[in-house]
């Protein structure tokens, strides 16, 4: 099925670096939805966005709506340890499934 | 954000046995729920759509007779692995989808690890 481009694919990055990673689709969506995994539990949801050009707030987490429509982009600000985990976008139109990236796994050194 | 309950956590059964996994939503309604699959390192496959008071919707490649879905109310569905064999040994995570108006939210489950053996 239909999958997002999301990049990059791994990070490894210091503790107390900024992270930046984004989602990009051929389609248009009307939702993109940010989650968090971690290893042995369910996504958890960090930002949903609804509005083409919406930039969104969660902590030390901003997200933001691609005026296209076709993408979006995670900030993580002053990374911590806990931040540890692979990161999904989706992205969703309609009441149809969910559209997902392969992920982004996210390393932080202490 | 809303609360997705699945139980059980882990389970591990023998080959040829059924095995059911439920889904419910804490703190809202859902009239749409999904089951997903999800292999090591590998991102979310969708398995099937349920929707209450109707008939799931699988994605291709899904045997339905082999994994039934039933969605009885807005707060609960189940996936049932029949005749499970090692194959079916997997993560598997439920969804459900709180909508208003255009805009969604979906929220995921902790995941349900099936051993087979």
């Amino acid at each position: 099925g239909q999958q997002l481009n999301q990049s990059p694919q791994s990070m490894f990055i210091q503790e107390g670096e900024d992270v930046s990673m984004n989602c990009t689709s051929s389609s248009i969506f009307n939702t993109w939805l940010w989650y968090k995994q971690d290893p042995g539990e369910g996504p958890v949801l960090l930002i949903a966005l609804y509005k083409a050009g919406e930039l969104t707030s969660n902590g030390r987490l901003t997200a933001q709506f691609g005026i296209t429509r076709k993408d979006s982009f995670l900030n993580i600000s002053a990374s911590i340890p806990s931040d540890v985990g692979i990161y999904f976008c989706a992205g969703v139109s309609g009441n149809t499934p969910l559209v997902f990236g392969k992920g982004t796994r996210l390393s932080v050194i202490a | 954000g809303a609360v997705v309950s699945q139980h059980p956590s882990w389970v591990i059964c023998k080959s040829g046995t059924s095995v059911k996994i439920e889904c419910r939503s804490l703190d809202f309604q859902a009239t749409t729920m999904f089951w997903y699959r999800q292999f090591p390192k590998q991102s979310l496959m969708l398995m099937a759509t349920s929707n209450e008071g109707s008939k799931a919707t699988y994605e291709q490649g899904v045997e339905k007779d082999k994994f039934l879905i039933n969605h009885a109310s807005l707060t609960l569905s189940t996936l049932t692995v029949t005749s499970a064999h090692p194959e079916d040994s997997s993560f598997y995570i439920c969804s459900a989808r709180d909508q208003w108006g255009l805009h969604y939210e979906q929220y995921f489950g902790p995941g349900t690890r099936l051993t087979v053996t």
